[in-house]
This record gives C-alpha cells, sequence and structure tokens, in this order.
C-alpha cells in the first residue's frame, strides 16, 4: 500500500458526460501527479500541483482539468468524455517538486474509467 | 521533449535465470532514472532508482546500470522467482518541474 488513496476505482460513464476523480496523497506529501495509462500510449504525463499551485503541464487535453485543495487532496475533472478517453487514470504523490533521488514519487492504485 | 524507448516488450525466462531490461533515453539534461514495477491491478511501485552521477546500483537482486555517454540504462534481476513476473517501466526524469517520461514498458514473465 502507497499510502495514495484513489476514488473511484472503477467508473463506467457514457460519451458526452462528465467525471470527477479524486485522490488523497499520501499524509505529508506537497505535491500531486496525474497520469494516465492506456494500452496505445502507455504511462502519460498530464499535470502536476504542489501545495494548491499548477506546477507543471504534460499532454493534458483542454477537456480535462485538475484541482488541488487546500487540504491537499486532489480532482481531475474530465468532460465531454469520448470513447478514447478509457483508460487507467493514475494519481501519485510526493514530498517535494519533481522526481528526484530522495523525492520518491508514490502512485495510487488508480480509477478505471471505461467510456461507453 | 524528453523520449524514452524501452526493450523488449515481453520476457520470459526461466525461474532462477537473470533478466535483462533495457532503455535508452534522448534528453542528455536527464539526471534522475527510476525503475517502477506493476503487478496486475495495482499501481507502479519504485523498485530501483540511479542518478546521473552514479554508474550502477544494486538492491538484493536487482541492480540499475547507466551509462550517460550512451544515453542508456538498464535493470538487471538475478536469480528470478516467479514473484518478479510484472510490467517493469523505466523513466527519466526532465525539464524545469523534473516529470518522468516512462518507456513503454516490458512484461517479465518468470516460468516456474
Amino acid at each position: 500500500d502507497s499510502g495514495v488513496t484513489q476514488t473511484p476505482k472503477h467508473l463506467i460513464t457514457a460519451t458526452g458526460q462528465r467525471v470527477t476523480l479524486r485522490c488523497s496523497p499520501r499524509s505529508g506529501d506537497l505535491s500531486v501527479y496525474w497520469y494516465q495509462q492506456s494500452l496505445d500510449q502507455g504511462l502519460q504525463f498530464l499535470i502536476q500541483y504542489y501545495n494548491g499551485e499548477e506546477r507543471a503541464k504534460g499532454n493534458i487535453l483542454e477537456r480535462f482539468s485538475a484541482q488541488q485543495f487546500p487540504d491537499l487532496h486532489s480532482e481531475l475533472n474530465l468532460s465531454s468524455l469520448e470513447l478514447g478517453d478509457s483508460a487507467l487514470y493514475f494519481c501519485a504523490s510526493s514530498t517535494q517538486t519533481g522526481a528526484t533521488s530522495g523525492n520518491t514519487i508514490y502512485f495510487g492504485e488508480g480509477s478505471w474509467l471505461t467510456v461507453v | 521533449g524528453e523520449n524514452v524507448e524501452q526493450h523488449p516488450s515481453t520476457l520470459s525466462v526461466q525461474e532462477g535465470d537473470s533478466a535483462v531490461i533495457k532503455c535508452t533515453y534522448s534528453d542528455s539534461a536527464s539526471n534522475y532514472f527510476p525503475w517502477y514495477k506493476q503487478e496486475l491491478g495495482k499501481g507502479p511501485q519504485l523498485i530501483i532508482d540511479i542518478r546521473s552521477n552514479v554508474g550502477e546500483k544494486k538492491d538484493q537482486r536487482i541492480a540499475v546500470t547507466l551509462n550517460k555517454t550512451a544515453k542508456h540504462f538498464s535493470l538487471h534481476i538475478t536469480e528470478t522467482q516467479p514473484e518478479d513476473s510484472a510490467v517493469y517501466f523505466c523513466a527519466a526524469s526532465t525539464g524545469s518541474a523534473r516529470q518522468l517520461t516512462f518507456g513503454s514498458g516490458t512484461q517479465l514473465t518468470v516460468l516456474p
């Protein structure tokens, strides 16, 4: 158990809908990262927050947004969903910002999103 | 941006044999290279990492080597066991925000 908690574990929704994925980082971690894992794209970095502020953006679509709240939990909002958005979405956390020696990034177990 | 290539995509070995997974990266500014293991239905878990100023690091049956000049790094697992069966990802940390770029993964199967 990494200590990173994600909900829901599984989600099935229709095209055009909007969903929110929730993440609670490990106790004491200030950084939260979101990744998308699909069969054809592998693990893709979406976005990172550090202590409530956006720190880095990766390949995140405009239909997707995220935020980190004062209690450090984070939410990833996915809207106007398309079939191609079906994937496993991971949240990860670390104490400081960025992947460096001594700042391990810990992953949650992911949220399976299926768009039908 | 950074591009990380990983080979092979699948690897089957007999229990007790060694397994080697190789990765190459493109950005010479990358300076941190972790390896993650992902078991079925779980998130990636860090198993070993190496900094760019170190050539080799070992932790029990797992070792990682880094060749900065050639921009490649490898994971070595010795005396493999069935519980080593999983998908292994290499990654490189780069950019001002030190984000991880992952390789495409290697499905390792250890046959009993």
